[in-house]
């Protein structure tokens, strides 16, 4: 119930195409549904993230669509570019100041490759 | 830059052998969380400390331990290494012990076991 299943595993586009990476999540509980992103050599960047009250939420190219009642979540990248190729990740989490259940959980990642 | 800092970079052991990794979070956070990244398995969370005290617990070994100082560094210990424990291990901090807020996250350490 705590896992958070992401595809695809790779992925490529061309330039000016639409990206778009796939996340569903099985446990209701959660209530916050950040994407990370990843550059080699680097620790994840925070993205964009999505709260359930919401189905869509956009910041410049970047667009998380939220289905809450299929459990499914996605990023969407338009006009893709090849600075945008990176490691991609969802992540799912329930709120509260820690505890057993109180955890980010990662989907495996997506690498993102933008050709010119 | 993300603004932690975690120390090494890199570290090549040997099985069996331990070591220390170091996080330094942003200034002001109080909260401090340690990642394993390896190829096969993504980002596997470990542990979670705020302000000095375990707060979650993920899949983290027994062989592995942690702690968060009253200067609010925190430490991952890992010991009797095995040639499966290598893998990127990530720090990352955020302002409060709410998990559903950005968490920050440093460059990470590489850990080679051979």
């Amino acid at each position: 119930q705590q896992q958070v299943k992401q595809s695809p595993q790779s992925l490529i586009v061309q330039k000016g195409g639409i990206s778009i990476i796939n996340c569903a999540y099985e446990n209701t509980a959660f209530d916050y549904f950040p994407w990370y992103q990843q550059f080699p050599g680097k620790g994840p960047a925070l993205l964009i993230a999505i709260r359930p009250d919401v189905s869509e939420k956009k910041e410049g190219r970047f667009t998380i669509s939220f289905n809450k009642s299929a459990k499914q979540f996605s990023l969407h990248i338009m006009d893709s570019q090849p600075g945008d190729s990176a490691t991609y990740f969802c992540a799912a989490s329930r709120g509260g100041n820690g505890g057993a259940t109180n955890k980010l959980i990662f989907g495996t990642g997506t690498l993102l490759a933008v050709q010119p | 830059d993300s603004g932690v800092t975690q120390t090494p970079k890199h570290l090549i052991t040997a099985t069996g052998q331990r070591v220390t990794l170091r996080c330094s979070p942003r200034s002001g956070d109080l909260s401090v969380y340690w990642y394993q990244q390896s190829l096969d398995q993504g980002l596997q969370f470990l542990i979670h400390y705020y302000n000095g005290e375990e707060r979650a617990k993920g899949n983290i070994l027994e062989r592995f331990s942690a702690q968060q100082f009253p200067d609010l560094h925190s430490e991952l210990n890992l010991s009797s290494l095995e040639l499966g424990d290598s893998a990127l291990y990530f720090c990352a901090s955020s302002p409060t012990g709410n998990v559903n807020t950005e968490a920050f996250f440093g460059q990470g350490t590489r850990l080679t076991v051979v």
